[in-house]
């Protein structure tokens, strides 16, 4: 079955640090990967979107890569500061109709100042 | 303010009631989504509707049904509610079902079974 791994439950960095975060998934080939942003109490928001054929994709301090050799994809937040602590969620997602987004557990991250 | 309502926010219910959380988005988005989120397991689909009409069951249909009678509004029901069932519930929508869609969320329902 379908299997998907966030790096870590919980990482904890200094304000300032890169944070990079991990999405590792199994037994599919998706053609796009979805990360989503998660606060305390509310649903998760939509961040990025990163293509089979990009190996990497950028907006303002974050960067998500997409290594479909590895089955991998890297979440970076660069400059972090106490207002990214959230949990982060990551979605392979294969392009065909009729198949429903399936997420990571999560990794939280807690940038300390 | 475009988005997804769901209702309640918050319920309490006694073992064996019926339960219909409800979930109105006005963005016209074909596909809706019904999620549980628990702590350790993260969200699991429930289920999930490609467009009026249809719908197709997630990772754990069991004990909950839904219906999609306009592009709207998809309630989630339960027929007669557990303990296992206490979570916390999301709707989501996108514009539809193939990978570049990406979804939009309600705010959540929480819902305790006792």
């Amino acid at each position: 079955s379908q299997k998907i791994e966030q790096n870590s439950e919980a990482l904890n960095i200094q304000e300032g640090k890169t944070a990079t975060l991990t999405c590792n998934y199994t037994n599919y080939s998706p053609a796009y990967l979805q990360w989503y942003r998660q606060d305390p109490g509310r649903g998760p928001v939509f961040l990025l979107l990163i293509r089979e054929n990009e190996k990497e994709k950028r907006k303002e301090r974050l960067k998500v890569t997409f290594d479909t050799t590895l089955k991998q994809s890297l979440f970076h937040i660069t400059a972090s500061q106490p207002a990214d602590s959230a949990t982060y969620l990551c979605a392979p997602r294969a392009n065909q109709a009729g198949t429903a987004l399936i997420f990571g557990k999560g990794t939280t991250l807690s940038v300390s100042s | 303010i475009a988005g997804i309502t769901q209702a309640p926010t918050s319920q309490i219910l006694a073992a064996g009631r019926r339960m219909t959380l409800r979930c109105t988005q006005d963005m016209r988005h074909n596909a809706m989504y019904w999620y549980r989120q628990d702590l350790g397991l993260g969200l699991r689909l429930i289920h999930y509707s490609n467009t009026a009409g249809t719908t197709g069951k997630g990772e754990v249909p069991d004990g909950y049904s839904v219906s999609r009678a306009n592009t709207d509004d998809f309630p989630l029901t339960l027929a007669s509610a557990v303990p296992s069932q206490t979570s916390v519930y999301f709707c989501a929508s996108s514009e539809g079902l193939t990978g570049a869609n990406v979804l939009t969320f309600g705010a959540g329902s929480r819902l305790t079974v006792l």
